[in-house]
């Protein structure tokens, strides 16, 4: 069973340039979570998708970030006209359902640098 | 607003040391604590806590919840190098909120 796959890897943009960051959830699972890791800090909550909906976006920019989780296909995540600031880790993760017994499994991430 | 506090911010030891960690915190309708290690990649899932004074353990590691103090700790006896990573505390509201992480604990054990 594969865990929650993100690509790219790495991923460096020059200023004013499009990210888009992608993330396939587990099998079975239907809640994708984004979140963004500065250096030496903890995770901070982006959004928060279900199939074909988005349910939280609270932490998310109100300009230039977009994110979508289609029918079929992986959690896009879209930054437009990135800036300096932009670069970090940004990290899915999913579960099949809310709930306690749940526990969110998170992707290796992908490491933006923009130039 | 949700908050988590973990404290140290970061620590070194030596192998065969034991450690604490430690995860405050304030939240509305708490349903869940969670500890992840990270170490250069995924943040990997350790424990989840939900009731007060049960002990969860999986070989050295162990961690347990008071939510009368609001507070956690994750105990890692006879630490290893290989322990070393970003300890993360997040907790979990009721209904269909996201998880809230702490800073972390950055502990590095040096042989």
């Amino acid at each position: 069973n594969a865990g929650v796959m993100q690509n790219p890897r790495h991923l460096v943009r020059r200023r004013g340039q499009e990210a888009r960051l992608r993330c396939s959830p587990m099998k079975g699972h239907s809640h994708v979570y984004w979140y963004r890791q500065l250096p030496e800090e903890g995770l901070k909550f982006m959004v928060y998708l279900q199939k074909e909906n988005i349910i939280d976006e609270s932490g998310m920019p109100k300009e230039r970030f977009s994110a979508e989780f289609p029918k079929e296909g992986p959690s896009i995540l879209r930054i437009q006209q990135v800036v300096r600031g932009d670069s970090a880790a940004y990290f899915c993760a999913s579960s099949p359902r809310v709930g306690a017994d749940s526990p969110l499994h998170f992707g290796n991430g992908t490491r933006l640098t923009v130039t | 607003e949700d908050k988590v506090v973990q404290s140290p911010l970061s620590l070194v030891v030596h192998e065969g040391d034991t450690v604490t960690l430690n995860c405050s915190y304030e939240v509305t309708n708490f349903r869940s604590l969670l500890w992840y290690k990270q170490e250069k990649k995924a943040p990997t899932f350790l424990f989840m806590l939900t009731s007060s004074g049960i002990e969860k353990k999986s070989g050295r590691l162990s961690s347990i919840l008071d939510k009368k103090e609001l507070f956690s700790i994750l105990n890692i006896t006879a630490t290893q190098t290989g322990d070393s990573a970003v300890y993360l505390c997040a907790v979990e509201a009721a209904g269909n909120t996201p998880l809230v992480f702490g800073k972390g604990t950055r502990l590095s054990v040096i042989a």
